[in-house]
């Protein structure tokens, strides 16, 4: 399964537009990418899911590069209640089995 | 309705006690996971049933042992407790396994276990 790395931490403003990247270099051929979001004390939530290119949900967008190396969640202006922990995941279908990294936690100041 | 739940949300033992943590789902899914989350919110894989049979089990010590009575139910029992198993434990499901993409996993609110 591959391994993903995104930042650690990022800060911003009620009203911008955050992206957060995830690198993957190893991803393989069948390998989807998932974005889930965590708020303290509950579990995390399914944002956003692509293979290639862009999806877009009510949500957030997905832009995936035609390498598919690494991708970029954004989430446009963002609102306090957006401080989160967000994680990018890599993998099949097949077993079911998510690998989360250590997430970005994103905090969004006034 | 909540669709996935755990009871109890908190659970403060003492080490070498026996406790269990109960998982239901009312979304009708095939598959249910039970994940660890440490205090570096690493989140694990432990354990995945499908239709109450065990079909993911990661490295975890046997004192951890998964029971699915049915496809709505799977609940953990934790044997001779100790402090590191001090974590916050999520329940999650999803539709099914295979499939094209992954399948989207919903996780319930977790049970915060504390072990002395």
């Amino acid at each position: 399964l591959a391994k993903t790395t995104q930042p650690i931490s990022m800060d911003s403003y009620e009203g911008q537009e955050v992206n957060i990247t995830c690198s993957h270099n190893n991803i393989a051929t069948n390998d989807y990418i998932t974005w889930y979001q965590q708020f303290p004390s509950q579990g995390p939530r399914f944002i956003i899911q692509g293979y290639k290119t862009k999806v877009t949900n009510e949500v957030a967008s997905l832009f995936i590069p035609a390498d598919r190396k690494s991708s970029t969640l954004s989430l446009p202006r963002v609102s306090l209640s957006d401080t989160a922990v967000y994680y990018c995941l890599v993998g099949s279908g097949n077993t079911g089995k998510l690998i989360f990294g250590q997430g970005t936690t994103l905090q969004v100041k006034p | 309705d909540t669709a996935v739940s755990q009871t109890p949300k908190y659970l403060v033992t003492q080490m070498g006690n026996d406790k269990s943590i109960k998982c239901e789902q009312n979304l009708g899914h095939d598959t249910m996971y039970w994940y660890k989350q440490d205090s570096k919110k690493f989140l694990k894989i432990m354990f995945s049933y499908n239709n109450k049979e065990l079909i993911i089990n990661e490295t975890v010590p046997n004192r951890f042992s998964p029971k699915s009575p049915d496809k709505a139910h799977l609940n953990l029992h934790i044997n001779s407790l100790e402090l590191g198993d001090s974590a916050v434990y999520f329940c999650a499901s999803s539709h099914a396994t295979s499939g094209g993409s992954q399948e989207t996993q919903y996780f319930g609110p977790g049970t915060r276990l504390l072990v002395l």
